[in-house]
């Protein structure tokens, strides 16, 4: 099956820095890639959708200019938390569509733990 | 808004017990219906999806689910769990051809040797 990964798996850092992660697709092309945050014991909440070479879409309630998405290849889309916050301290998952078959690919996730 | 409603957030069974995860939607539209598995510190997979056709669908390691249409249901089942089965399971739609998948809150089995 396709491959998504994402990069790096656990990071920490201090409050106000920012922090960027990166989701690959590793054997296909995905113009579209979704972002989301799974809040502990809870569901994965989508961010946003990015789309190869066009701006992402955000979400209700998701603040664009801290969640920082570009997607500047069709293998690369990145977030970018901004001064980050402990309460933005979570899970971040990214996943990629395969073409027309509908399925999503997932990555391992990324634990961001902010100090 | 469109929403999926998983109702059990726990479930502890023995080996060989029978499964069965309820998973309800919100839409009076299009959809297509997917379960996922999330094994402990693993990545999310797909275990199986509903998009046409048999309302009755297989999916890898002996599950299936039924979409039920009037009841806007889409349950998981397995006959007989292994202690491998253990895992977070998570219903998904996504509606109107949308590649937007809207995620219930997650079911966490623990299957007792």
């Amino acid at each position: 099956g396709a491959v998504v990964s994402q990069h790096p798996s656990r990071v920490i850092c201090k409050s106000g820095t920012s922090v960027k992660i990166e989701c690959r697709s590793l054997d296909f092309q995905a113009t579209t890639m979704f972002w989301y945050r799974q809040f502990p014991k809870k569901s994965l909440m989508l961010m946003a959708t990015s789309n190869e070479g066009s701006k992402a879409t955000y979400e209700q309630g998701v603040e664009k200019d801290k969640f920082l998405i570009n997607h500047a290849s069709l293998t690369l889309s990145t977030l970018t938390v901004t001064s980050a916050h402990p309460e933005d301290s979570s899970f971040y998952i990214c996943s990629a569509s395969l073409g027309g078959t509908g399925e999503l690919f997932f990555g391992e996730g990324s634990r961001l733990t902010v100090l | 808004a469109q929403s999926v409603s998983q109702h059990n957030h726990h479930v502890i069974l023995s080996e060989a017990a029978s499964l069965e995860l309820g998973c309800n939607y919100s839409y009076g539209g299009t959809v297509n219906l997917f379960w996922y598995v999330q094994y402990p510190g693993q990545h999310l997979q797909l275990l199986l999806k509903y998009f046409s056709g048999d309302p009755l669908v297989k999916g890898i390691k002996g599950f299936e689910a039924e979409f039920i249409k009037s009841k806007f249901s889409f349950n998981l089942r397995k006959p007989s769990v292994q202690w491998s089965d253990t895992a977070e399971y998570f219903c998904a739609v996504t509606v109107d051809s949308s590649y937007k998948l809207i995620f219930g809150s997650g079911t966490r089995l623990l299957v007792r040797p």
